[in-house]
């Protein structure tokens, strides 16, 4: 199986700052890779799909980049409301599909 | 408005069984395929299944071993997971998501989850 890696686990930031969580997959997964965010307590979010779409409702300050294994979504000015887990999931091919470890933004 | 509700949920000994059930509202819900994602307490997601919008396809993570099976009653837009001899790290919120396609293919992504139901595993 694919597996995915985030890098880094957590993070403290302020908000205004810039904000960058990487993604690796273990083969190449093309651009299918999507972005997770989930708050405790609630259900993940779609944020990004295949690596740079932004899902419709989702500010434009998150966006996504990346293709092949290395892949990153970059907050661009980090609101109160985006302190939260961050996940990455990749979509190639056929099940199964799998999940980045998380990335944890919490408020510096 | 899309809505997914999770239940069946609740406390079951080591190798007992369960079955999770996710009804759905507000979109034709034979046209898309669905899965389940769970989350143990304090970790992160992990994709458990997903089956097509007829049902025809079924797919599983390689962890469960053949415990688990995913299905669907279009006639009554519900979809369920029966888990049967079941371990403490079976232990998670059972997450069903809405597939983008009829299909689980590459470039899926999930568009709509429900709100999660707890399960227990523990004597």
């Amino acid at each position: 199986d694919i597996q995915m890696t985030q890098s880094p686990s957590s993070l403290s930031a302020s908000v205004g700052d810039r904000v960058t969580i990487t993604c690796r997959a273990t083969q190449s997964i093309n651009s299918f890779l999507n972005w997770y965010q989930q708050k405790p307590g609630k259900a993940p979010k779609l944020l990004i799909y295949t690596a740079s779409s932004l899902q419709s409702g989702v500010p434009s300050r998150f966006s996504g980049s990346g293709s092949g294994t290395d892949f990153t979504l970059t907050i661009s000015s980090l609101q109160p409301e985006d302190f939260a887990t961050y996940y990455c999931q990749q979509t190639y091919s056929t099940p199964p599909w799998t999940f980045g470890q998380g990335t944890k933004v919490e408020i510096k | 408005e899309v809505q997914l509700l999770e239940s069946g949920g609740g406390l079951v000994q080591p190798g007992g069984s369960l079955r999770l059930s996710c009804a759905a509202s507000g979109f034709t819900f034979s046209s898309y395929a669905m899965s389940w994602v769970r989350q143990a307490p304090g970790k992160g997601l992990e994709w458990v299944s997903a089956i097509s919008g007829s049902g025809r396809n079924t797919y599983y993570a390689d962890s469960l071993k053949g415990r688990f099976t995913i299905s669907r009653d279009n006639s009554k837009n519900t979809l369920y997971l029966q888990m049967n001899s079941l371990r403490a790290e079976d232990t998670a919120v059972y997450y069903c998501a809405k597939d983008l396609n009829l299909i689980a293919v590459a470039g899926d992504y999930f568009d709509y989850w429900g709100q999660g139901t707890l399960v227990t595993v523990s004597s």
